[in-house]
């Protein structure tokens, strides 16, 4: 079982709706919770993170974590075609030397104009 | 200012080979990381230095994969005897000194290295 697992996708929504995207983990140390945006044939950008349970909003973006259920997810309001990317969830631990994070394997959204 | 870079952005080599992928990370990052990003995967972890030394390696795969930071900004990683499943997108990171909280990882855009 991996350390993280993400619903594969892929997902295709027209302009305008909202989505959900979602992710299990199975270690109760981790740390940090973030979504990264990786655009086509780019390295992948953070969009938000945070480290309790509970929302955390950003604009049209809110991350959800679950701490007692090991649940994270990314809702994006008014979806924009620009937002057509690939979104991984990724969690930070750190341990000893050890600073890692671990990734999801990544849902690729397309948002229909 | 300039973001993390990375040489080359393509490389393909045959398999046996020795390959050297580069990495700029932004200045003033001490903290340097390298993953790998197979088709339809999220990145996988590697290595990650502190300054100059090598504080984690539990994720390099075998002993054919070893990565430098010999003055502590510049990295290489260094594959030897390539075979066909090092295929992958080799991405680098860097961000400011850590300590147990996160420090936001800026990434590079990666080299594409393909093995015949």
């Amino acid at each position: 079982q991996k350390e993280v697992e993400q619903d594969p996708g892929p997902l295709s929504v027209p302009e305008g709706a909202i989505v959900s995207l979602n992710c299990t983990y199975s270690n109760s140390a981790f740390q940090y919770f973030m979504w990264y945006r990786q655009y086509s044939r780019k390295g992948p950008e953070l969009l938000m993170y945070t480290y309790s349970s509970g929302n955390k909003e950003d604009g049209r973006f809110t991350a959800q974590v679950d701490k007692s259920s090991k649940y994270i997810s990314l809702f994006i309001r008014d979806s924009q075609p620009s937002d057509s990317a690939t979104y991984l969830c990724a969690i930070w631990l750190s341990s000893g030397s050890a600073r890692q994070l671990t990734f999801g394997s990544g849902t690729q959204l397309t948002v229909l104009p | 200012g300039a973001g993390v870079s990375q040489t080359p952005s393509n490389k393909v080599t045959e398999k046996g080979k020795y390959v050297e992928l580069r990495c700029d990370p932004i200045s003033g990052h001490t903290a340097l990381y390298w993953y790998r990003q197979s088709l339809g995967q999220g990145p996988e972890f590697l290595i990650y230095f502190q300054g100059t030394g090598a504080a984690d390696d539990s994720g390099l795969p075998n002993d054919r994969f070893f990565a430098v930071r010999p003055e502590g900004s510049v990295s290489t990683l260094k594959i030897q005897r390539t075979e066909r499943g090092d295929s992958a997108v080799y991405l680098c990171a860097s961000s400011l000194e850590t300590s147990v909280s996160y420090n936001e990882q800026f990434f590079g855009p990666g080299t594409r290295l393909t093995v015949l």
